[in-house]
C-alpha cells in the first residue's frame, strides 16, 4: 500500500520567513495530494490541493509543487505570521477506486512573532 | 457554509460505559469516516462508509462500531469503552466522485476514566 513520510515533525520559524515542509510517497499510481491544516481543539481543514498533471498550485501566501519523478511534494508558506502556527498534514490518493488517503504524520508550525 | 458536526466537543466516560459519538453533515455527501486522533500516531481510519446502511472497516475497527440510517449521520459507537480508547474523535465527509479532499469536523476530545 501507500506510505506517506513527511518532514519535519517541527519547524519553528520566525514571523515574516518562510516554511517549507515536505512530504514523499511510495506509490507511483498517487495522483491527488491535499494538504490540511489543522488549528489547536480544532478538525484539519483543507487549505490547498495538486493533482498529478499540475506541478505548481498558489493561493496566495501558501503554494505546492509536486514532482513525480521523485514522488515528493511540498508545501510553501512565504510571509509567515503567528496565525499560520498549527499542525499541518499532507495526504496522497492512490488511483483506483478508493477514496481513502494515506495521511502523513504531520508537521507542528510554529512561528515566532 | 459547508458543516460537519459533531455532536460534543468534550466528553468524559466511564470504562465498560457504551459510548455514541454523532456526526452530522449538510453537505450531501456521500463518503463519511471516523478516525481517531493520537501524539506521535497521526490519522487512523476506524471506519467509513460510502453509503446508507453501508459501513466498512477501516484500519482499527477493534472495540468499534458503526451506524449509517440517514445519509447526513454518521455514528460511532463504543461497545464498551476502555480507558485506551481515550483520543480525539474526528468525523470527515468527502463528495464521491474524482479524487477529494475532506471536510472534517471540529472533533470530539474523549476521555475514559
Amino acid at each position: 500500500g501507500e506510505n506517506v513520510e513527511q518532514h519535519p515533525s517541527t519547524l519553528s520559524v520566525q514571523e515574516g520567513d518562510s516554511a517549507v515542509i515536505k512530504c514523499t510517497y511510495s506509490d507511483s499510481a498517487s495522483n491527488y495530494f491535499p494538504w490540511y491544516k489543522q488549528e489547536l481543539g480544532k478538525g484539519p481543514q483543507l487549505i490547498i490541493d495538486i493533482r498529478s498533471n499540475v506541478g505548481e498550485k498558489k493561493d496566495q501566501r501558501i503554494a505546492v509543487t509536486l514532482n513525480k519523478t521523485a514522488k515528493h511534494f511540498s508545501l510553501h508558506i512565504t510571509e509567515t505570521q503567528p496565525e499560520d502556527s498549527a499542525v499541518y498534514f499532507c495526504a496522497a490518493h492512490t488511483s483506483g477506486g478508493s477514496y481513502i488517503p494515506t495521511f502523513g504524520r504531520g508537521t507542528s508550525l510554529i512561528v515566532h512573532p | 457554509d459547508v458543516k460537519v458536526t459533531q455532536s460534543s466537543r468534550y466528553l468524559v466516560k466511564r470504562t465498560g460505559e457504551k459510548v455514541f459519538l454523532e456526526c452530522v453533515q449538510d453537505m450531501d455527501h456521500e463518503n463519511m469516516f471516523w478516525y481517531r486522533q493520537d501524539p506521535g500516531l497521526g490519522l487512523r481510519l476506524i471506519y467509513f462508509s460510502y453509503d446508507v446502511k453501508m459501513k466498512e472497516k477501516g484500519d482499527i475497527p477493534e472495540g468499534y462500531s458503526v451506524s449509517r440510517e440517514k445519509k447526513e449521520r454518521f455514528s460511532l459507537i463504543l461497545e464498551s469503552a476502555s480507558t485506551n480508547q481515550t483520543s480525539m474523535y474526528l468525523c470527515a465527509t468527502q463528495k464521491r466522485g474524482a479524487q477529494r479532499g475532506y471536510t472534517f469536523g471540529s472533533g470530539t476530545r474523549l476521555t475514559v476514566v
